[in-house]
């Protein structure tokens, strides 16, 4: 049973671009959450989705963040006209089943703004 | 004030020792608690879950979780140089949509 994978694994970009990072969860997960961690700093919440539902997106900057979890396909978070604060490490985790249920990580993007 | 709070540490102990790891919490509603493990450039790994009062062992790993005093800490027994890493605590709500807040993570490094 594979893990939640991310990909790109790391990705560059130039501010003002955009940046797609996309998330497949466990399989039978249905529970995506995203979580962005800046250098020395533990992990702040981001968006949790279902299928095809943003549930809870009280960690998402108002403008320029946006995320998806479509009926088929990954989970993406896609960030426009990037800056070099958006430079991080973008972890996706899935879970089952909320609440008490455990979120297992995938291996994150590492996001460089130049 | 933060919602979950951790010592930066860097916390450091010699091999074979007792290592002790402390979270403090914010919200009373808080139901779920983990403890995970991040080696550098790596992702969390989870190491611990506890939900009640009291303390639930796991090989080497004790999770204490206090709820009067929202205080969860972690113990690893026997430390490995294998257990440097930086831990992370993190708390759910029980009627939350699923988001875990985590604490900034300790630092801890065993010496051979």
């Amino acid at each position: 049973n594979a893990g939640v994978m991310q990909n790109p694994r790391h990705l560059v970009r130039r501010r003002g671009q955009e940046a797609r990072l996309r998330c497949s969860p466990m399989k039978g997960h249905s529970h995506v959450y995203w979580y962005r961690q800046l250098p020395e700093e533990g992990l702040k919440f981001m968006v949790y989705l279902q299928k095809e539902n943003i549930i809870d997106e009280s960690g998402m900057p108002k403008e320029r963040f946006s995320a998806e979890f479509p009926k088929e396909g990954p989970s993406i978070l896609r960030i426009q006209q990037v800056v070099r604060g958006d430079s991080a490490a973008y972890f996706c985790a899935s879970s089952p089943i909320r609440d008490q249920e455990t979120q297992y990580f995938g291996p994150g993007t590492r996001l460089l703004v130049l | 004030q933060k919602e979950v709070e951790q010592n930066s540490g860097p916390l450091s102990v010699p091999e074979g020792a007792i290592a002790s790891l402390n979270c403090t919490y914010s919200d009373r509603v808080s139901q779920s608690f983990f403890w995970y493990r991040q080696y550098s450039g790596k992702s969390p790994e989870l190491i611990m879950s506890i939900y009640s009062n009291g303390d639930k062992e796991d090989g080497r790993f004790t999770a204490q979780l206090n709820k009067a005093s929202q205080y969860v800490s972690l113990l690893i027994r026997d430390s490995q140089p294998s257990d440097s890493a930086t831990y992370l605590c993190a708390v759910k709500e029980y009627t939350n949509a699923g988001k875990s807040t985590f604490g900034d993570g300790t630092t801890l490094t065993v010496k051979p």
